[in-house]
């Protein structure tokens, strides 16, 4: 079946233009997650929804970043005003439920590049 | 301070043995563990979740969690070349957000 997809993979951005990451988690996945990786380091956690509510954007480093997920699948991860620190690569992950046991399914991540 | 601390390594170890990666956390009510494997260039994928304390095995994997000692380890038996690759170690309190260590890169050399 299919797995979680991202778009586009890959993203080379001036410094101060915006832009949009999609991410579409597998099908009836109730939990999706956002994370920033940067090379050497593991998922750094963002924003977080369940279904369509954001329950924690702790994450997000300044308020140039905005997430949605209007319907409860797709979801967008929004920069504003790029900057060469927001180069990174961008992960999506998916889980079937809410809670304890969140074994996430990732999507093959956003290489964003920021010039 | 990082949550969850791995070692980033590199691990070497010899195709066929045993290769051990650890992990600690210094959340002491956290509950749920989780090993993801990383290929150069690729996401994470999930390989193990452990819950309770204890040893749990599949195939040549093995996770063993310690909640007292606050560290959570995976054994991988007879090792392949396939098997190189980081591999992050999760920690989730309760129903919060998993918090990822740096990773372990692990290369298995024939």
């Amino acid at each position: 079946g299919a797995g979680v997809s991202q778009s586009p993979r890959y993203k080379v951005a001036k410094r101060g233009q915006d832009v949009a990451l999609r991410c579409d988690p597998i099908s009836g996945h109730v939990s999706l997650f956002w994370y920033q990786q940067a090379l050497g380091q593991g998922p750094e956690f963002l924003t977080y929804f369940q279904n369509e509510a954001q329950l924690d954007k702790s994450g997000l480093p300044s308020d140039r970043f905005f997430a949605e997920r209007p319907e409860g699948s797709v979801s967008t991860l929004k920069i504003q005003r790029t900057q060469q620190e927001d180069s990174a690569v961008y992960l999506c992950a998916s889980s079937p439920l809410a809670g304890e046991y969140n074994e996430q399914f990732f999507g093959p991540g956003t290489r964003l590049t920021v010039l | 301070q990082k949550e969850v601390e791995q070692n980033s390594g590199p691990l070497s170890v010899p195709e066929g043995a045993i290769a051990s990666l650890n992990c600690t956390y210094s959340d002491r009510v956290s509950q749920s563990f989780f090993w993801y494997r990383q290929y150069s260039g690729k996401s994470p994928e999930l390989i193990m979740s452990i819950y309770s304390n204890g040893d749990k095995e599949d195939g040549r994997f093995t996770a063993q969690l310690n909640k007292a000692s606050q560290y959570v380890s995976l054994l991988i038996r007879d090792s392949q070349p396939s098997d190189s690759a980081t591999y992050l170690c999760a920690a989730q309190v309760g129903s919060y957000i998993p918090t990822f260590g740096r990773g372990t890169s692990l290369i298995v050399h024939p």
